[in-house]
Order: C-alpha cells, then structure tokens, then sequence
C-alpha cells in the first residue's frame, strides 16, 4: 500500500526566505504525485503535480517540486516566501485507476514571520 | 474557473442522528470522491464513485455511510446514524475522466457530532 511522509509538522520561515517542504512517498509503482496547500477555513487547493516527464516541475505561486526517485522524494520549494504562502501544505500520492486514489501525508504547517 | 461547492460549510448534529452532506462537483467531470479530515489528522480517502456506482471504497466507509448522486448535478454523502468520532471536515471531490487530471476539492463541510 502507498505511503506519504511529511517529516517537518511546522516550518517557520521569514517572509523573504526561501522555503523548502519535504515529502517522502511509499509506492510500488511510478507514482502520481501532488502538493496541495490548505489556508484556514478553506479547501484544498492544488499547487502542482507529476506524472511523468521532466522532474523538475512549476506550480502555481511560485512554488516548484522535484521529483527524485533515487530518494522516493517529491519536496516542494519556493525562492521567496509571502505572508500570503502562510498555510498548510499537503504532498499526495495518487495510485489506482488513473492515479485516482489520493493518499495524503500529515501536512506541513508554514508560519510566515514579518 | 469552475469550483466544487460544498453545502453546509458547517453542520452540527446529535449522535444518532442521519447527516446529508451536498456537493455539486464541477459540471463535466466523471470522478467524484469524498475524504475527510478527523482534526489533528491526515486527509484520509473514503469512497470513490463513477458512472453512477462505487468503485472503490476504504475501510471507513462502512454500513453506516452512503452516496448517491441523485439528478446530474449534486453529490450526497450520508451518515445514518452519526457518531461522536464521525465529527470531522469532509472534502467532495471531482475530475475529469482523462488520466492523470488533478483531483479538484471543495471547501469542506465540517461536521460536528454532539
């Protein structure tokens, strides 16, 4: 059965700073692979994903993932943090049909300090 | 851009009772899902459904859990008999029918069982 490991429960980042969220994965096949971002009271808003490809991916605001597979690691960055990016961070893995099956890590909570 | 709406935002209900959760997916996608978030934890799977059936369905989704998409727009999510551990936020989901299309969620319903 697939995995996902959020090593860090809360980052705490200076606005400005860079940011780097890790997420290891368990998966017996290639494996479709997500980060979705959670702010307060709200859903789950997809950031990026990888299928297949060029491992280097771009997301929306910013943020980029790499996905290696020597390291079964898929860990999300962004160069320069905003005190808008302040929120929960989610890596998923997608098995099943279509990758339709999502598996959640425990989240990363990103505080943005002034 | 077309979203997952969720109603209520926020449902309060006494044990024993039956809970109706809505969701109107967005309007050309096939998949529709639900997961939910026990607070605290991880966003975990409950059931998938397609061409008006389940097609997969996790462990937590016992007896005590239905869904049906009743007319061609709205998703329902049922709990017959809620429980105090029922008490969580429950995300509806949905996606195209094309391989490896992201998994877009509504804002949630959060369900709290007195």
């Amino acid at each position: 059965a697939q995995s996902v490991t959020q090593p860090d429960i809360h980052i705490t980042v200076s606005e400005g700073a860079s940011l780097e969220l890790r997420c290891n994965y368990s998966y017996g096949a290639t494996p479709y692979l997500f980060w979705y971002v959670q702010s307060p009271g709200q859903g789950l808003q997809l950031l990026l994903k990888y299928f297949s490809g060029d491992t280097l991916v771009q997301g929306i605001k910013g943020f980029e993932a790499e996905f290696k597979r020597s390291q079964s690691s898929f860990n999300l960055r962004k160069p320069s943090v905003h005190w808008s990016d302040a929120a929960e961070y989610f890596c998923a893995v997608g098995a099943g049909a279509a990758g339709n099956k999502l598996t959640f890590g425990g989240g990363t909570r990103v505080l943005v300090k002034p | 851009e077309p979203e997952v709406t969720q109603t209520p935002s926020h449902q309060v209900t006494q044990m024993g009772q039956e809970v109706i959760l809505r969701c109107v997916p967005i309007s050309n996608h096939l998949y529709f899902y639900w997961y939910r978030q026990i607070l605290g934890q991880k966003v975990e799977f409950l059931v998938s459904f397609y061409n008006n059936e389940i097609s997969e369905k996790s462990e937590i989704f016992d007896d005590q859990f239905s869904v049906e998409r009743p007319d061609g727009s709205n998703f329902t999510l049922k709990i017959r008999s809620t429980k105090l551990e029922d008490s969580a936020m429950y995300f509806c989901a949905s996606k195209t029918g094309i391989d490896n299309s992201p998994l877009h969620f509504g804002n949630g319903t959060r369900l709290t069982v007195t």
